[in-house]
């Protein structure tokens, strides 16, 4: 089974901290995404990544970034933390190829104060 | 712009059988997908329909009709650990998910 594993469960920050959220998965998937989820909302795709060093913006990139410096390791950076980012935070990966689901880690639910 | 819509919550009696509904307007269509989503937990893939007609998986099944753009979720012999959200997710011409707000199914006794 295809593993993917955020480093945090539940996360509580500042308004104006740096926070850093992890996401490592298994299976050699080139594809990884970050999304954050909502009540009421659909995912929304923050950023996501095709190969090793490689970024897209998603819908709703502004107040983050990521890094991918390894395959199996996708991070989700917000570089000042507002309350507005209070979420939970889902991270996904997938193979190659038309059809294939995503994988998704267990979430982060982050609250900003 | 790009819309999925789903029911907001349905609820249902445990041994019955409920029909979840996704209509979906997108530029273009690569697959649609149905997730299964606990509280609390992350989503879990149920399944995937890219051709018109039903899908069958055990007791749950899923149908297409890209004419219409509509899909539906199945299933059947409710338990109630079936109790949770399902996400209706449509793949655009650019290979992008659009997601719908999910159905939250409340399985009663």
């Amino acid at each position: 089974d295809v593993k993917v594993t955020q480093s945090s469960r539940y996360l509580v920050k500042r308004t104006g901290e740096k926070v850093f959220l992890e996401c490592v998965q298994d299976m050699d998937h080139e594809n990884m995404f970050w999304y954050r989820q909502d009540p009421g909302l659909g995912l929304r795709l923050i950023y996501f990544s095709y190969d090793v060093k490689m970024k897209e913006k998603g819908d709703i990139p502004e107040g983050y970034s990521v890094s991918r410096e390894k395959k199996e390791r996708f991070s989700l950076i917000l570089e000042s933390a507002s309350t507005n980012q209070t979420s939970m935070y889902l991270c996904a990966s997938t193979p190659s190829g038309e059809g294939s689901p995503l994988h998704f880690g267990n979430g982060t639910r982050l609250t900003v104060t | 712009g790009q819309n999925i819509d789903q029911p907001t919550e349905m609820t249902a009696t445990e041994g019955a059988i409920v029909q979840i509904n996704c209509t979906y307007q997108t530029s273009g269509f690569n697959g649609l997908f149905w997730y299964q989503q606990h509280a609390g937990e992350a989503p879990t893939f149920l399944s995937y329909n890219v051709l018109d007609g039903l899908e069958e998986k055990g007791r749950f099944s899923s149908f297409l009709s890209r004419s219409k753009g509509y899909s539906y979720l199945l299933l059947k012999e409710l338990q109630m650990k079936d109790s949770a959200s399902y996400l209706c997710a449509v793949m655009d011409s650019n290979y992008q998910l659009i997601w719908g707000a999910g159905t939250k199914l409340i399985i009663k006794p």
